[in-house]
Formats: structure tokens, sequence, C-alpha cells
């Protein structure tokens, strides 16, 4: 089956910096890559996806890149806000969905 | 609120007792999936289901557990007879009907939190 790995497992930055969490999967047939961000005490909620027809995407201060060659995909969050800090999770799928392990990201006001 | 709902937000059941975690989807969505989180680790794909039908159920443990998605009413997830190991947080999601499995967005409830005493 299909395996996710995610790094780093905690990460702080100070607001306003950038924040970038990676991805690695492994079966070449995954064709769909969403994010979620989870707070303390809610499901997780989807903050942005991308297809393997496509190696970016963008929204807002939000973006994701995929690798299909190198089998890993990016988030990436510029202009952090204290908002930002969540638990945040990759997952690749081409039929069930396989979620990484977590980032802890907290923004330093 | 128009997302997906589950109840109850918490539940504590001594051991041997059983679990019963229901979930309604978004309005507009005939796929629901259930989820396990363990603290500190990501979300474990257990069921996928359709109305009446279950769909993908390699995630499941074989005994103790059973889901359903009646054509009428929540889907439910039960757990027969509860230990200890069955404590977590239980997500469903749901997704609309156009799309392929596993290709499509899914969205999360605010999940059930199983305590076994």
């Amino acid at each position: 089956g299909e395996n996710v790995e995610q790094h780093p497992s905690t990460l702080s930055v100070q607001e306003g910096d950038s924040a970038v969490i990676k991805c690695t999967y492994s079966d070449s047939a995954s064709n769909y890559f969403p994010w979620y961000k989870q707070e303390l005490g809610k499901g997780p909620q989807l903050i942005i996806d991308i297809r393997s027809n496509v190696g970016e995407k963008k929204d807002q201060r939000i973006a994701v890149t995929l690798n299909k060659t190198a089998k890993h995909f990016s988030l990436h969050i510029t202009e952090t806000q204290p908002e930002d800090s969540a638990v945040y999770f990759c997952a690749a799928s081409s039929t069930q969905f396989y979620f990484g392990t977590g980032t802890s990201l907290t923004v330093i006001p | 609120n128009a997302g997906v709902m589950q109840n109850p937000r918490h539940l504590v059941r001594r051991r041997g007792q059983e679990a019963r975690l229901r979930c309604s989807p978004m309005k507009g969505h005939s796929h629901v999936y259930w989820y396990r989180q363990l603290p500190e680790e990501g979300l474990k794909f257990m069921v996928y289901l359709q109305k009446e039908n279950i769909i993908d159920e390699s995630g499941m443990p074989k005994e103790r557990f059973s889901a359903e998605f009646p054509k009428e009413g929540p889907s439910i997830l039960r757990i027969q007879q509860v230990v200890r190991g069955d404590s977590a947080a239980y997500f469903c999601a749901s997704s609309p009907p156009n799309g392929g499995y596993g290709n499509q967005p899914q969205h999360f409830g605010d999940g059930t939190r199983l305590s076994i005493l």
C-alpha cells in the first residue's frame, strides 16, 4: 500500500515568515494530494489540494507544489499569522486517502 | 450549519460495552468515510460507504467493528465489546456523489472522542 512521510513533525516560525512542510509518497498511482489543517478539538479542514496533472497551485498565502518524478509534494505558507498555528496533514490518494503523521506549526507573534 | 455532523462529541464506555458513533454527511453528499486518529498520529482509513453499500472496508478490524449507511438516517460506526485500545478519536468525512473513489475532496466532521474505562 501507499506510505506517506511528512516532515518536520514540529515547526516554529516568527510571524510574517514563511513555513514549508514536505511530504513524500511511495505509490506512483497516487493522483490526488490534499492538505488539511486541524485545530485542537476540531476535525481536519481542507485548505488546498492538487492533482497529479498540475505542478503547482496557489490560493492567497498558501501554495502547494508537486514533483511526480520524485514523488514529493510541499505546502508553503507565506506571511504567517498566529491563526495559522495548528497541525497540518498531507495525504496521498489513488483510492483511499493515506495521511502523513502531521506537522505542528507554531507561529510566534 | 450544513457541515458533517458527528455525535456524540465525547463518549465514555467501560470495557465490554458497545459504542455507537453517528455521522450525518454534508447536504448533497452520498459518500461517507470513517477514520481513526490516535494522539499525535495521522488519520487511518477504516471504511468507505455509499448509501446501503460498503465499498471498501479494508482498514477496519475484522472483529468487533462494523459500519452501515442506511437509506435513511446517519451512518453508524459500531464497536462491540470495546477494549482499552479502542480509545481514540473517530472522524467521519463525506464527499459528493460525482467523481471517482479517492480523487474528491473529503470534508470532515469534528469527531467523536471515545474513551474506554
